[in-house]
């Protein structure tokens, strides 16, 4: 079955700290993963996107990895801010005929405090 | 800014009426998709239309109905409302098939009363 699975559910940290989110999938075949900020109420916005070849893809303070062999990803948040306070949404794309789906992770939800 | 421009914004409604939602794409979109997020869940997806062409369909209830226009805008209509319909609904849109980037509008806020 097509699903990706997101760890932890909901993260707390203190400001200035790292940390790391996970993302692990079953989809096949494979077309790229993504990784998505939600601010509560807004709209999801693209942190970054990788494909099969990608081990690693930067944004800011956003590294995302991918292995692809064992079907995990996970996203490092460095010196967190205030407002890294979100939820973190992993998707994968499923290629699917000339059409391609997208999986979504039910996303951690992150807390960031001072 | 993604591009993406829903309308509108905020929405009250009662049980039983019917509303409809409004997304206009980025400029060079041909893919629309509609998303549903409801309290504290993640987005589901509903339906996905590519150059005015219906082409992928998710959990999209038989009382909700989506459609492309020739100008690539489309529109979400959801009738019969239950409380239950109290979400926020997303639009999204690429330029390609789904394996690009998507890019999310901020949302349309409806709530059922």
């Amino acid at each position: 079955k097509n699903q990706v699975e997101q760890s932890p559910q909901s993260l707390i940290i203190l400001e200035g700290k790292n940390c790391t989110l996970q993302c692990n999938y079953t989809v096949s075949p494979f077309s790229n993963l993504r990784w998505y900020k939600q601010d509560t109420g807004r709209g999801p916005v693209s942190l970054t996107i990788m494909t099969f070849s990608e081990n690693t893809k930067s944004n800011g303070r956003y590294t995302a990895t991918l292995d692809a062999d064992t079907k995990q990803s996970s996203l490092h948040i460095t010196a967190s801010q205030l407002s890294d306070s979100a939820s973190y949404i992993c998707v994968v794309t499923r290629q699917s005929g000339g059409y391609n789906k997208l999986i979504f992770g039910a996303g951690t939800r992150l807390a960031v405090h001072p | 800014d993604s591009g993406v421009t829903q309308t509108p914004k905020h929405l009250i409604t009662a049980t039983g009426q019917r509303v409809t939602l409004r997304c206009s794409p980025r400029s060079g979109d041909l893919s629309v998709y509609w998303y549903q997020q409801s309290l504290d869940q993640g987005l589901q997806f509903l339906i996905q239309y590519y150059n005015g062409e219906e082409r992928a369909k998710g959990n999209i209830l038989e009382r909700f109905s989506a459609q492309q226009f020739p100008d690539l805008h489309s529109e979400l209509n959801l009738s019969s409302l239950e409380l239950g319909d109290s979400a926020l609904y997303f639009c999204a849109s690429s330029v390609d098939r789904g394996v690009g980037e998507l890019f999310f509008g901020e949302g349309s806020r409806l709530t059922v009363l």
